[in-house]
């Protein structure tokens, strides 16, 4: 069955970098962009970034644009999210989201997994 | 870039109620839409795609309707386990919006 693993969340100082990590298994990662979204306390979800199953298109969200950069490994079967420039506004909880439906290497399609979530506080 | 809204914020229902969430999209989507079930503490769980698709698992009592604009979630009878945060959301572009949500609790 579809797996995605979380792990990398935790405590930082604002400027500071943080990198989230998400192992997956159970379906062909190199057919399906990935993509992270997040959750800031009582708010609701909000698209982060996009890389497409070749890794060559990257789209992020204005909010963070700059600052953090996706990234995947097929040999790893993983998706990364390496944030710098932490601010507080990036407080949230991030979610690695795989795509379902058909043609999902490069469009646009619903999520039908999400990881359990990686708590990311930044705070002084 | 493409807006969501949702009505209403807030819906207190009834178990055995059929409640209904309206969802409109600021521009065509077609019928790239989905919905969302959240519970506090965990992740999104898909309920409907392309506008009026079950997703597998779920139960029928889920109705997903519309397109182009105007999309509505209704839950045909409402039970205990469906108390949650709803949200719809677009695929018509990688900015993947979501409306704001709509939390149903219990009246």
């Amino acid at each position: 069955q579809v797996q995605l693993v979380q792990s990398g969340g935790g405590l930082v100082k604002p400027g500071g970098s943080l990198r989230l990590s998400c192992t997956t298994s159970g379906f062909i990662f190199t057919d399906y962009y990935m993509s992270w979204f997040r959750q800031a306390p009582g708010k609701g979800l909000e698209w982060v970034s996009y890389i497409s199953s070749s890794g060559t298109t990257i789209y992020y969200a204005d909010s963070v644009k700059g600052r953090f950069t996706i990234s995947r490994d097929t040999a790893k079967r993983s998706l990364y999210l390496q944030m710098s420039s932490l601010r507080a506004e990036d407080t949230a909880v991030y979610y690695c989201a795989k795509p379902g439906g058909a043609n999902c290497g490069s469009s646009t399609c619903y999520t039908d997994y999400w990881g359990r979530g990686a708590q990311v506080t930044v705070s002084s | 870039d493409i807006q969501m809204t949702q009505s209403p914020s807030t819906l207190s229902a009834s178990v055995g109620d059929r409640v209904t969430i309206t969802c409109r999209a600021s521009q065509t989507i077609s019928s790239k839409l989905a919905w969302y079930q959240q519970k506090p503490g965990r992740a999104p769980n898909l309920l409907i795609y392309k506008a009026s698709t079950l997703e597998t698992g779920v139960p029928s009592r889920f109705i997903g309707s519309g397109s182009g604009t105007e999309f509505t979630l209704t839950i045909s009878s409402l039970q205990p386990d469906d108390f949650a945060t709803y949200y719809c959301q677009q695929y018509n572009d990688y900015l993947f919006t979501f409306g704001p949500g709509t939390k149903v609790d219990i009246k």
